[in-house]
This record gives C-alpha cells, sequence and structure tokens, in this order.
C-alpha cells in the first residue's frame, strides 16, 4: 500500500499562532482528504482536496500531486482545534484510504 | 442530517465473547467501509462493500465478519472476541468508491476485550 508520513508528529502552539502541517506520499492519489479528530475521538472532515488549493475559514490546504505531498495550513489557531489532524490518500487502482499517523496539536491559551 | 451513525459507542467484552457493531447511512452511498483504529495510530480497513450483497476483505479481516443487506446498514461482526481487537472501529460511506468521492466517517465505536 501506499506509505502516508505526516510531520511534525507533535506540535503545541500559543493560540493566535499559525501552522503548516505536512503530508507526504509515495504513489500517485486519485484522492486526499483531511480530517481532524477531536478529543472526543470524533473524525471530522476537513477538506477534500486530490490537487489544487481550497480554503474553508482559518484553514486552507493545498495538494501538489505531482511531487506527492499535501500541507495543511491553520492561522490564528484557538483551542478548539487541539487533536490530531490526519492526512488520508486513495492510490489510482485503490479501494481503501491509507492514513498517516497524524499530527497531534496542541493549542494552549 | 445524521450521516453515518454508528452504536454502540463503548463496549466491553471479555475475550471469548462475540457481538456486533452496528453501522447506518442515510445519505443513500454505495460504499461502506469499517476502519479500526489502534492507539496513536492512523486507521486501517477492516472491510468494505460497494453496495448491497458485496462485501470484500481490506488489509486487517482476520477475526471480522461483514454482511450487507441493505444499502443503509453495514454492521461488523467479531466473533471470539480478542485482547489484540480491542481498538476504536469507524465506519465509513461514500457515494462512490474511495478513488473518486469524499467519505463520511462515524463517530466510532471504542472496544475493549478483557
Amino acid at each position: 500500500g501506499i506509505q502516508v508520513e505526516q510531520s511534525p508528529p507533535d506540535l503545541i502552539l500559543q493560540e493566535g499562532a499559525n501552522s503548516t502541517l505536512r503530508c507526504n506520499f509515495s504513489d500517485s492519489v486519485n484522492n486526499l482528504q483531511w480530517f481532524h479528530q477531536n478529543p472526543w475521538g470524533q473524525l471530522i472532515n476537513l477538506f477534500y482536496i486530490p490537487s489544487g488549493t481550497k480554503q474553508n475559514g482559518r484553514l486552507s490546504a493545498t495538494t501538489v500531486a505531482t511531487e506527492r505531498y499535501s500541507l495543511l495550513y491553520i492561522s490564528s489557531s484557538q483551542t478548539t482545534d487541539s487533536g490530531v489532524y490526519f492526512c488520508a490518500v486513495v492510490s489510482y487502482t485503490g479501494n481503501q484510504f491509507y492514513f498517516g499517523t497524524g499530527t497531534s496539536l496542541t493549542v494552549i491559551p | 442530517n445524521a450521516g453515518v451513525t454508528q452504536t454502540p459507542k463503548f463496549r466491553i467484552l471479555k475475550i471469548g465473547q462475540s457481538m456486533t457493531l452496528q453501522c447506518t447511512q442515510d445519505m443513500n452511498h454505495n460504499y461502506m467501509y469499517w476502519y479500526r483504529q489502534d492507539p496513536g495510530m492512523g486507521l486501517k480497513l477492516i472491510y468494505y462493500s460497494v453496495g448491497a450483497g458485496i462485501t470484500d476483505k481490506g488489509e486487517v479481516p482476520n477475526g471480522y465478519n461483514v454482511s450487507r443487506s441493505t444499502t443503509e446498514d453495514f454492521p461488523l461482526r467479531l466473533e471470539l472476541a480478542a485482547p489484540s481487537q480491542t481498538s476504536v472501529y469507524f465506519c465509513a460511506s461514500s457515494l462512490q468508491g474511495a478513488q473518486n468521492t469524499e467519505a463520511f466517517f462515524g463517530q466510532g465505536t471504542r472496544l475493549t476485550v478483557v
């Protein structure tokens, strides 16, 4: 299967700071999603972004499929942004998501 | 607007017991999936279904069974529970296959086998 690496593994931010999370993957993909797993364990869809750039409020994401990476930007972070951020990809011939091990974000007031 | 609903949210099983994790979706999605998440890890696919009556194995199917009699429901059966099955289980659905469309996840079932 596809190898998915996320960095950094852990991140601690002061409220109001900005951050960039990275997702590298080992093969061409046809689907890429970013999820936020909140402290209660719920997986929340952030972006469906197999290529290009999208923005949703303080969050934005960019996927450069030809170079096999995606970036998630969080601006003006809030304590409610805390949790684990997962990148998940699907190959052109695949039928399942391959998840990275996530970036654990803690935003402190 | 329920989306993907899983029951129960929490369960403790004794070794050797069996149980069924329920999953239902109200989005009329064709594809449904079961994943497990071990501590500190990403999710791994157990089984998936492309439509009623059709299921297939994922990456980690051993110890589990599934069925898909309706579009809405995709239960996961654990037979002879083992401590290695202690995990958080997520059900997901998508309109088309994983390659083409966005997937939506349920809130998870936290299972402990003692």
